[in-house]
């Protein structure tokens, strides 16, 4: 089946550190991505759409300048975490759009923990 | 706009108990209806899905119908296991631009 890894699987930072985290599709191209949020206890909220070779697509209420993503090819996407705050503590997941028959399938990455102190 | 609104959970089981899990939607559109499934420790998978009204999706006896009239999407399975224990999301997609919108997730643990 369809394969998505994320990297790191948790990572703690400084206050006002930026922190990178990588998403890539291991056995299929993926060009769009997509990247959510997980607060505890509760569902995941969709952050971005990430097509490859253009810009990023943002929800209504995420600042673009504050998360950066880049997908640079059709298996890596990354997000960056800017100047990263203690409300930015959370789970993040990755997932990857398996193109062909399933158009609307999403393969999910095991997700990120980031702990901002 | 989309939603998803999920039975809250957290739902606590015997071993063989008849699991449900009660989901509706709201969508602009006609949409695609996702059961996704997460075990400790590990990302989401999907379980099981539905394209049309009246479809039935099915996978590791977990069962879901695609009702178009009541917009629901319930999740059932006749004889759950300690395996089963999980959080459970409903989601939905509307074909166009693939996002999926997810409820609030249901957590369920199955005791031996």
């Amino acid at each position: 089946g369809a394969v998505v890894s994320q990297h790191p699987s948790w990572v703690i930072c400084k206050s006002g550190t930026s922190v990178k985290i990588e998403c890539r599709s291991l056995d299929f191209q993926a060009t769009t991505m997509f990247w959510y949020r997980q607060f505890p206890k509760q569902s995941l909220m969709l952050m971005a759409t990430s097509n490859e070779g253009s810009k990023a697509t943002y929800e209504q209420g995420v600042e673009k300048d504050k998360f950066l993503i880049n997908h640079a090819s059709l298996t890596l996407s990354t997000l960056t975490v800017t100047s990263a705050h203690p409300e930015d503590s959370s789970f993040y997941i990755c997932s990857a759009r398996l193109p062909g028959l399933s158009t609307d399938t999403q393969y999910f990455g095991p997700g990120t923990r980031l702990t901002v102190l | 706009g989309n939603s998803v609104t999920q039975m809250e959970g957290p739902v606590t089981l015997s071993e063989e108990a008849f699991l449900t899990i009660n989901c509706t939607y709201t969508a602009t559109g006609y949409p695609s209806l996702f059961w996704y499934v997460q075990y400790p420790g590990e990302g989401l998978q999907l379980l099981l899905k539905a394209t049309k009204a009246d479809d039935k999706g099915s996978n590791k006896g977990f069962e879901a119908t695609y009702r178009k009239e009541t917009t629901s999407f319930h999740l059932e399975k006749g004889s759950v296991q300690v395996s089963d224990s999980a959080v459970y999301f409903c989601a939905l997609s509307v074909h166009n631009d693939y996002k999926l919108s997810f409820g609030a997730g249901t957590t369920v643990t199955v005791r031996a």
